[in-house]
């Protein structure tokens, strides 16, 4: 157990939708990160918050959106949902703004499936 | 741009067999290194990493040895288990002021009993 919490574990839902993945930390962890893992693209990194602020940006489609709130906290929002959405969807976390030679921690991911 | 490239698999062994799994990185300035693991239905655990040239890391018997000269992190274990069976990722990340990791695209490995 990495100490990351992702919720939900599934989310199904259809083609034009918004959803909300949600990840909990590390205790003490300043940094979120957000990757997506699909068949044909692999793990991608999307965009990392350190405490509170956008720190970093990858892949991340306009479509999609993220926040780390005070608690540390992160949300992933995802809108006008397309089936090549669906994907694995990981958080991570680390102590630190990302030096390095931090170690991000991964939580056990949100499947999220368009239909 | 920076780049992580792994062998392809699926790799399939039998128990006690030696295993290695190739990595090759492109990189601007000096990269750390990593390798993880994903079993079936979690997400990635750190295996182990390397922050400079000739560090060696290693963890639960896998060892790789982080060579400037080749841009090379191959992962390697003297005798696998079946519970090694897992998809293995190499990684790196860069000096930036941030840090954006960059995966390879995994490798499978079966172990038979």
């Amino acid at each position: 157990d990495s100490g990351v919490t992702q919720t939900p574990k599934h989310l199904i839902t259809a083609t034009g939708q918004r959803v909300t993945l949600r990840c909990s930390p590390r205790s003490g962890d300043l940094s979120v990160y957000w990757y997506q893992q699909s068949l044909d693209q692999g793990l991608q990194f999307l965009i990392q918050y350190y405490n509170g602020e956008e720190r970093a940006k990858g892949n991340i489609l306009e479509r999609f959106s993220a926040q780390q709130f005070p608690d540390l906290h992160s949300e992933l929002n995802l809108s006008s949902l397309e089936l090549g959405d669906s994907a694995l969807y990981f958080c991570a976390s680390s102590s630190a703004a990302g030096g390095r030679t931090d170690t991000q921690y991964f939580g056990p991911g949100t499947r999220l499936t368009v239909l | 741009g920076n780049s992580v490239t792994q062998m392809e698999g699926p790799v399939t062994l039998s128990e006690e067999a030696f295993l290695t799994i190739n990595c090759t990185y492109t990189a601007t300035g000096y990269p750390s290194l990593f390798w993880y693991v994903q079993y079936p239905g979690e997400g990635l655990q750190l295996l182990l990493k390397a922050t400079k040239a000739d560090d060696k890391g290693s963890n639960k018997g896998f060892e790789a040895t982080y060579r400037k000269e080749t841009t090379s992190f191959h992962l390697e274990k003297g005798s696998v288990q079946v519970s090694d069976s897992a998809v293995y990722f190499c990684a790196l990340v860069y000096s930036g002021g941030y840090q954006k990791v960059t995966f390879g695209t995994g490798t499978k490995l079966q172990v038979i009993p």
